[in-house]
């Protein structure tokens, strides 16, 4: 079975662009989170979807936001970047909830 | 803040010893899970233990969890340098999201 795959891997970005992120899923998994990893903070949740519904959102503003489609597959949009959004981002998938999370390989976000 | 504590930040070992790390957290839950991160990658999944459960062991790793305390500890026995990476723990508390702690890096000299 593949893995969760993240695109891009690296991205470069400056102050007050936007910028879509792109998560697939493990087949058949149906949750899928996102995390802000950031060297001071450590791993926030940002947001969690299952079957096209957010259930739950993290501390973040509305500058972030994210959807997932019908086949599961999920993008987070961030916008009006700012320097402080500079951070690993890792998008997490799971048949359900309560069970273990399959990680991807992250985007690595830098904003100049 | 909600986030996990895990101690210690740091431990540097020989390969072959045994290294133990600890987890604690601030709200009930239903599950607590083990991740390795090697340098900046992805998250592994290494373990899962319900509130249910005291203890549970998966190859050299051995996880306990004291529901009382609201605390876990993750074992990894006779260590070797492939070892080497932060460990986290996640705590799940039943609201569709997990809480990471703030992880132990982990070196394991060979």
């Amino acid at each position: 079975k593949a893995g969760v795959t993240q695109t891009p891997r690296y991205l470069i970005k400056t102050r007050g662009q936007q910028v879509t992120l792109s998560c697939s899923p493990i087949s058949g998994h149906r949750s899928v989170s996102w995390y802000q990893q950031t060297p001071g903070q450590g791993l926030q949740f940002l947001f969690e979807y299952f079957s096209e519904t957010q259930r739950n959102k993290g501390n973040f503003p509305g500058r972030f936001s994210g959807r997932q489609f019908s086949n599961s597959r999920s993008e987070m949009n961030v916008s009006t970047l700012e320097l402080g959004d500079s951070a690993l981002y890792l998008c997490a998938s799971s048949w359900a909830e309560l069970l273990e999370q399959f990680f991807g390989p992250g985007t690595r976000l830098t904003v100049l | 803040s909600q986030q996990g504590e895990e101690d210690p930040q740091a431990l540097s070992i020989q390969e072959g010893e045994n290294a133990t790390m600890n987890c604690s957290y601030k709200t009930s839950i239903n599950n607590l899970q083990w991740y390795r991160q090697n340098s900046g990658r992805g998250l592994v999944h290494l373990i899962l233990i319900r509130s249910n459960e005291r203890e549970k062991h998966s190859g050299r790793l051995r996880v306990t969890l004291d529901t009382s305390k609201k605390s876990s500890s993750l074992l990894i026995t006779a260590s070797r340098a492939a070892d080497t990476a932060s460990y986290f723990c996640a705590t799940d508390a039943g609201t569709y999201k997990y809480i990471f702690g703030t992880g132990t890096r982990l070196k394991v000299l060979a």
